[in-house]
């Protein structure tokens, strides 16, 4: 089974709806991450969590929020979805030093 | 402007031939430098990471430089396979002060291995 998985793999929806992307990890680790990749760019920071009680912004937070439930599960919520929010989305975790460990990612797409 | 520039953006290679991809970074205070390679429809896997003391780091077929003093970094693949065909990575670690050590992410090499 996956370290990182990630609900749903694909999306498509429309412009003002609320979605919500899930990540849960079972390496036990205690940093999350929520990325989004687009062509053509490097994986831009959207949220960290170091912890359950510890949620930060990274360089692209706006129109994004999250919400650390456990250890193991991190989610990514777009409250009012935008086409230009159109993107890969990725979670990673990581543990001691700073390897990061990917989830498979999920295609958003909004119209 | 991105701190990691990756080139070339993208590139074609016969199957069994060498190639090498390019990283320049501008990433300050320098912490380390990892290559992924990122598989169609995968996340990205950690192939090689090198600290500020390290030169040159090999993963079967595939050997990373750095060369921290003018601030770039190759990896090499040596004779290619089908399966190498993917976008290589290259992310470049700062020192901060919470000892995490802030990602800054290339744009990506793809690379399109034919037979």
């Amino acid at each position: 089974d996956a370290d990182v998985t990630q609900t749903p793999r694909n999306r498509i929806t429309k412009t003002g709806k609320r979605i919500m992307l899930e990540c849960s990890q079972t390496k036990g680790h205690d940093r999350m991450y929520w990325y989004r990749q687009d062509p053509g760019l490097g994986l831009r920071l959207i949220y960290y969590s170091f912890d359950v009680k510890d949620i930060n912004k990274g360089e692209i937070s706006d129109g994004y929020s999250v919400s650390r439930q456990a250890q193991a599960k991190f989610s990514l919520s777009l409250e009012s979805a935008i086409p230009n929010q159109t993107a890969l989305y990725f979670c990673a975790t990581s543990g001691f030093g700073n390897e990061q460990f990917f989830g498979p990612g999920t295609r958003l797409t909004v119209l | 402007k991105n701190q990691v520039e990756q080139s070339p953006q993208s590139l074609i290679i016969l199957e069994g031939k060498n190639c090498t991809l390019q990283c320049n970074y501008t990433v300050s205070p320098f912490s380390n430098l990892r290559w992924y390679k990122q598989d169609t429809g995968r996340g990205p896997v950690s192939l090689t990471i090198m600290t500020f003391s390290e030169n040159t780091k090999s993963n079967g077929r595939y050997t990373a430089t750095l060369d921290a003093d003018t601030k770039q970094s190759s990896l090499h693949i040596t004779a290619s396979q089908l399966s190498d065909s993917a976008s290589y990575i290259c992310v470049v670690s700062a020192v901060t002060t919470d000892s995490w050590g802030k990602l800054q992410f290339g744009a990506g090499t793809q690379v399109v291995v034919t037979p």
